[in-house]
């Protein structure tokens, strides 16, 4: 139980275009999903948090017109990097929490982590 | 400012050798700690949830542990397969829900 997915798990793009990432959760409702960006050998970065049917919560230095959140259901949240740059590239990780996954290990307030989408902007 | 260090930075073991990760933290109104996994090029995967002080959670060879100011995530005879950098994540509650994360400890366990 419990399980993000995220598509696609790799992408290439040109400079200047916009690509769109996608997370599920599978078999729970996600009242909030995160956004996370990780580079070589370091940590993950928060970068948005983000509610059903809300605006997101942008952490402090993410450009919000640049990185565009919807989380239009409980099961999908959509991050678009728009006019990317080389320097856009990078592992971008979405986790869920939310309902239904109380009775889990992990509880209500745990964070499942997707696999990951490995962005590469030319 | 909430803070989380892991040590080591690395760790290589021999299988069947067992040791201890450490994960000290100073997190305002800290509701609890989580341990991840995370093998190269994906997601973290979730290990454990631990609340409060002198709790305890196993799973396999892994045992995570907690104190009022760390944790320890013991591995026990630990074999190639737990290869992998291991996160901790401190967790603040209510409106100011968000995780602070360690740099993570990357484990080699050498056959």
């Amino acid at each position: 139980g419990a399980v993000v997915s995220q598509h696609p798990s790799r992408v290439i793009c040109k400079s200047g275009t916009s690509v769109k990432i996608e997370c599920r959760s599978l078999d729970f409702q996600a009242t909030t999903m995160f956004w996370y960006r990780q580079f070589p050998k370091q940590s993950l970065m928060l970068m948005a948090t983000s509610n059903e049917g809300s605006k997101a919560t942008y952490e402090q230095g993410v450009e919000k017109d640049k990185f565009l959140i919807n989380h239009a259901s409980l099961t999908l949240s959509t991050l678009t990097v728009t006019s990317a740059h080389p320097e856009d590239s990078s592992f971008y990780i979405c986790s869920a929490r939310g309902g239904g996954v109380g009775l889990l290990a992990g509880g209500a307030e745990t964070q499942y982590f997707g696999p990951g989408t490995r962005l590469l902007v030319l | 400012e909430d803070q989380v260090t892991q040590s080591p930075e690395a760790l290589r073991l021999q299988e069947g050798e067992s040791s201890s990760l450490n994960c000290s933290y100073t997190v305002s109104g800290l509701r609890g700690l989580f341990w991840y996994r995370q093998d190269p090029g994906k997601g973290p995967e979730f290990l454990f949830t631990l609340y409060s002080a002198g709790e305890e959670k196993e799973k396999e060879r892994l045992k995570a542990t907690l104190t009022k100011k760390e944790s320890f995530l013991h591995i026990t005879a630990p074999k190639p397969e737990d290869s992998a950098t291991y996160l901790c994540a401190g967790f603040s509650g209510g409106s100011n829900y968000k995780l602070t994360f360690g740099k993570g400890t990357l484990l080699t366990v050498n056959p």
